[in-house]
């Protein structure tokens, strides 16, 4: 079992180019989130999914989008990165919505 | 908007010394939970308590809740140097399935 893995792990980009980061779960789990982390802070909620094909925002979805076409995969793209959107980007699933597993991580800077 | 506050913000002991590390949270939950992070890595689950519950045991771990007070705290006892991390507390309101993150409490272990 990988658990929970993502792609890629580092990127740097050029204000106003676009990217996909991509989540990966082999738990078979319904829900999956987006999260960002910037220093000294918590875990701030972008989007979520509660199962295949449903999509939700959460504290901090704007300039990001998020599709869920398979139940084991979740995407975040950035449509025109913004230096703001410099961050750790974390993906999680859980089986019941309550306890949560991490991926390993995405670096993102934004020149 | 983060509903856990930490407390301390850091925190630096002997090894082998108990470290407790506090968390007050705002609104009612279904459940707490105590995660870690070592640095530049994804959150680890270390411990759920819920509301009906007031104290719980794992390993080394201690945790308390008390919803009179809204406050929560983790006892690490016997400190080694890999304890050292960031410890984020992180509530899940009642019928829901997203979690509230606190912004962490850094502890260091000096060996």
């Amino acid at each position: 079992n990988a658990g929970v893995t993502q792609t890629p792990k580092f990127r740097v980009l050029k204000t106003g180019q676009s990217m996909t980061l991509l989540c990966a779960q082999d738990m078979n789990h319904e829900y999956m989130y987006w999260y960002r982390q910037d220093p000294g802070m918590g875990l701030r909620l972008i989007h979520y999914s509660v199962g295949e094909g449903t999509t939700a925002k959460g504290e901090v979805p704007d300039g990001y989008n998020v599709s869920r076409l398979k139940k084991q995969n979740f995407l975040l793209g950035l449509e025109s990165a913004a230096p703001s959107q410099t961050s750790v980007y974390f993906c999680a699933s859980s089986r019941t919505g309550s306890e949560q597993f991490f991926g390993p991580g995405t670096r993102l800077t934004v020149l | 908007s983060q509903q856990g506050e930490e407390d301390p913000q850091a925190l630096s002991i002997q090894e082998g010394e108990n470290a407790t590390m506090n968390c007050s949270y705002k609104t009612s939950i279904n459940n707490l939970q105590w995660y870690r992070q070592n640095s530049g890595r994804g959150l680890v689950h270390l411990i759920l308590i819920r509301s009906n519950e007031r104290e719980k045991h794992s390993g080394r771990l201690r945790v308390t809740l008390d919803t009179s007070k809204k406050s929560s705290s983790l006892l690490i006892t016997a400190s080694r140097a890999a304890d050292t991390a960031s410890y984020f507390c992180a509530t899940v309101p009642p019928l829901n399935y997203q979690l509230i993150w606190g912004a962490g409490t850094k502890l260091i272990i000096k060996p």
